[in-house]
């Protein structure tokens, strides 16, 4: 079953132009990770925040966590063409033992040049 | 680079054949991970491996699946009479605490 819900499932910006993307999950967690794939290829990890943690930058990354509202944000500043992707969040949910991550259906970002 | 592998990357087979894909992780993590992915959904988790064991099986995998780490290092991943709704990436993640890193998956059509 998936954990998490990615909004909005699509997204269609100019290249330059910031994209933001949300997701909300539904049991307590861990930690949580976004991820981004491109085309039929596998997974790239592009940042974790943990559960005590409010906001984290990477580059022109910025992943922001309210766990009273079960929810995550992701922005993309400045975004590039080579962007364009599909992005997932994934949650390692708390009391887990194994940190499996449980995955929404992603979001996909097309960057026009 | 030693990121994760995974032999083939495509794979097509008649339905009722047997089928097995393996995974090379990084070579320090202990922990392994197999996933499913359906076109248009996120990865589903599949089973888990810490070290040579096999410490949890997802519902999905049914009793034609069956997955097997038998040194600690690869891992292997046999689907036995497949079936169309076996058609999927299936990935691989390896890790040593928190973040798992993703191999290329294996794209199994099943006709």
């Amino acid at each position: 079953s998936q954990q998490g819900e990615e909004d909005p499932q699509a997204l269609s910006i100019q290249e330059g132009e910031n994209a933001t993307m949300n997701c909300s999950y539904k049991t307590s967690i861990n930690n949580l990770q976004w991820y981004r794939q491109n085309s039929g290829r596998g997974l790239v990890h592009l940042i974790l925040i943990r559960s005590n943690e409010r906001e984290k930058h990477s580059g022109r990354l910025r992943v922001t966590l309210d766990t009273s509202k079960k929810s995550s944000s992701l922005l993309i500043t400045a975004s590039r063409a080579a962007d364009t992707a599909s992005y997932f969040c994934a949650t390692d949910a708390l009391g887990g033992a194994n940190s499996k991550l449980t995955f929404g259906k992603g979001i996909t970002l097309s960057v026009r040049p | 680079d030693t990121g994760v592998s995974q032999d083939p990357r495509h794979k097509i087979t008649k339905r009722g054949q047997n089928v097995t894909f393996r995974c090379d992780p990084i070579s320090e993590h202990n922990r392994l991970y197999w996933y499913r992915q359906t076109l248009g959904q996120g990865p589903e988790f599949l089973t888990y491996f810490q070290n040579e064991a096999q410490l949890e099986k997802s519902r999905l995998l049914s009793d034609r699946f069956s997955a097997e780490r038998p040194k600690g290092s690869f891992s292997t991943l046999e689907i036995q009479r497949t079936e169309q709704g076996d058609s999927a990436m299936y990935l691989c993640a390896s890790s040593s605490a928190n973040t798992q890193y993703f191999g290329p998956g294996t794209r199994l059509t099943v006709l």
